[in-house]
């Protein structure tokens, strides 16, 4: 079935550092694939996502590029800041069907320091 | 604002007893959802519902139940039959559409007395 594995956290950092977070997916056809982040007590909110093989996708300074070759949907970013500090989920939607289901990845938890 | 509202934030529940999460959305989303959020565990899916008076089992679904009277309700029973029902829930919903991300409700936290 399809799966979505993630680097394990937590991930330290310290202000104005360079981010990656890791993620790999198993899946058949070509998924949709979505970066998600959860701040403290808070539900999931969507950071990016890309929906075909090369699309990158961006935002706040986050982005991160769909490649079907390498199975990969990293995460990245030139300079973190504390606000930054979270969990990022990274997820897949499957091709094909008709539930729209997510599978998602454990989670990284990041936490940036001043 | 559209969004989606699970209430309440906090909930306990005593050993033997039933209990029900709200969710509800303005979205006019068509398909809705429910997880489960263990840490170190991700999430993972209990119920979804694509349409009214329709539902489909996720992957763990044992233990709960929900209904989709409304498009906009999808209140989720935790029933005494889970074992470990301490955790956190989400639920949210989506137009229903391929590759249209889900929108998540702030959650709701439930602890066994």
């Amino acid at each position: 079935g399809d799966s979505v594995t993630q680097m394990e956290g937590p991930v330290t950092l310290s202000e104005e550092a360079f981010l990656t977070i890791n993620c790999t997916y198993t899946a058949t056809g070509y998924p949709s694939l979505f970066w998600y982040v959860q701040y403290p007590g808070e539900g999931l909110q969507l950071l990016l996502k890309a929906t075909k093989a090369d699309d990158k996708g961006s935002n706040k300074g986050f982005e991160a590029t769909y490649r079907k070759e390498t199975t990969s949907f990293h995460l990245e970013k030139g300079s973190v800041q504390v606000s930054d500090s979270a969990v990022y989920f990274c997820a897949l939607e499957a091709s094909g069907g008709s539930n729209y289901k997510l599978t998602f990845g454990k989670g990284t938890l990041l936490t940036v320091n001043p | 604002d559209g969004g989606i509202t699970q209430s309440p934030k906090y909930l306990f529940r005593k050993e033997g007893q039933n209990v029900t999460l709200s969710c509800e959305q303005n979205l006019n989303h068509d398909a809705m959802y429910w997880y489960r959020q263990d840490p170190g565990q991700g999430l993972r899916l209990i119920y979804y519902s694509q349409i009214v008076n329709d539902f489909q089992k996720g992957d763990i679904a044992e233990g709960y139940s929900v209904s989709r009277e409304k498009k906009e309700s999808f209140p989720l029973t935790v029933t005494s039959a889970q074992k470990n029902p301490t955790a956190f829930y989400l639920c949210a919903s989506s137009p229903g559409n391929w590759n249209q991300p889900q929108h998540f409700g702030d959650g709701t936290r439930l602890s066994i007395l």
